[in-house]
């Protein structure tokens, strides 16, 4: 089972946007709309950001957007601030499992 | 507050078994699906396996299946996974995460905080 592609690192400065890909196929990411994204800090469990692809779980930031185009999912935050320093992951359902990608590494300079 | 708390883990030889729990409380277990998921040392998330809401339907990842076994006591709000013919590749954190939405299977909405399982001699 690959794993979704996602970009190892990404950078940013405080109030500064960035946004994080995540490339699969038409067997998952194309193909259902089950993509979801979560935030995990070092030694912490994941925590959901986005669910059904653009869907914000009550108390995620506004800041926390999302959306998909054919194959590519992609996670947006906006007005960067130094607690999103983090890793960010993205899954999605494929054929009654579900992959995750690599992982991404949000650096806030 | 809706809650997952996992155990079971610990030190084990290659070749052996253990059985991780996730003890839930705070929502209606019964009407939930729940996933297993893993993290090895430095590495990303990975996806283990899930249980439907009734226990009638299971799903796992190749790199586990006919190993790995997951169930559910309702009656005991308790999710376990039987882990059997350990590899070292196994050493993982280990998480349960309850399905978002009843019923159904789309998305990890609540994680507990791990156990984990170092497969080694």
């Amino acid at each position: 089972q690959s794993a979704l592609t996602q970009p190892a690192s990404v950078s940013g400065s405080p109030g500064q946007s960035i946004t994080i890909s995540c490339t699969g196929t038409s067997s998952d990411v194309g193909g259902y709309n089950y993509v979801s994204w979560y935030q995990q800090h070092p030694g912490k469990a994941p925590k959901l950001m986005i669910y059904d692809v653009t869907e914000r779980p009550s108390g995620v930031s506004d800041r926390f957007s999302a959306s998909k185009s054919g194959n590519t999912a992609s996670l947006t935050i906006s007005g960067l601030q130094a607690e999103d320093e983090a890793d960010y992951y993205c899954t999605s359902y494929r054929s009654s499992t579900w992959v995750f990608g690599g992982g991404t590494k949000l650096t806030v300079l | 507050q809706v809650q997952l708390v996992e155990s079971g883990g610990g030190v084990v030889q290659p070749g052996r078994s253990l059985r991780l729990s996730c003890a839930a409380s705070g929502f209606t277990f019964s009407h939930y699906a729940i996933h297993w998921v893993r993290q090895a040392p430095g590495k990303g998330l990975e996806w283990v396996a899930v249980i439907s809401y009734d226990g009638s339907s299971k799903w796992s990842a190749d790199s586990v299946k006919g190993r790995f076994t997951v169930s559910r006591d309702d009656s005991k709000n308790t999710l376990y996974l039987q882990m059997n013919s350990l590899r070292a590749e196994d050493t993982a954190v280990y998480y349960c995460a309850r399905d978002g939405a009843p019923y159904s299977r789309r998305y990890m909405d609540v994680w507990g905080k791990g156990t984990t399982v170092t497969v080694s001699s």
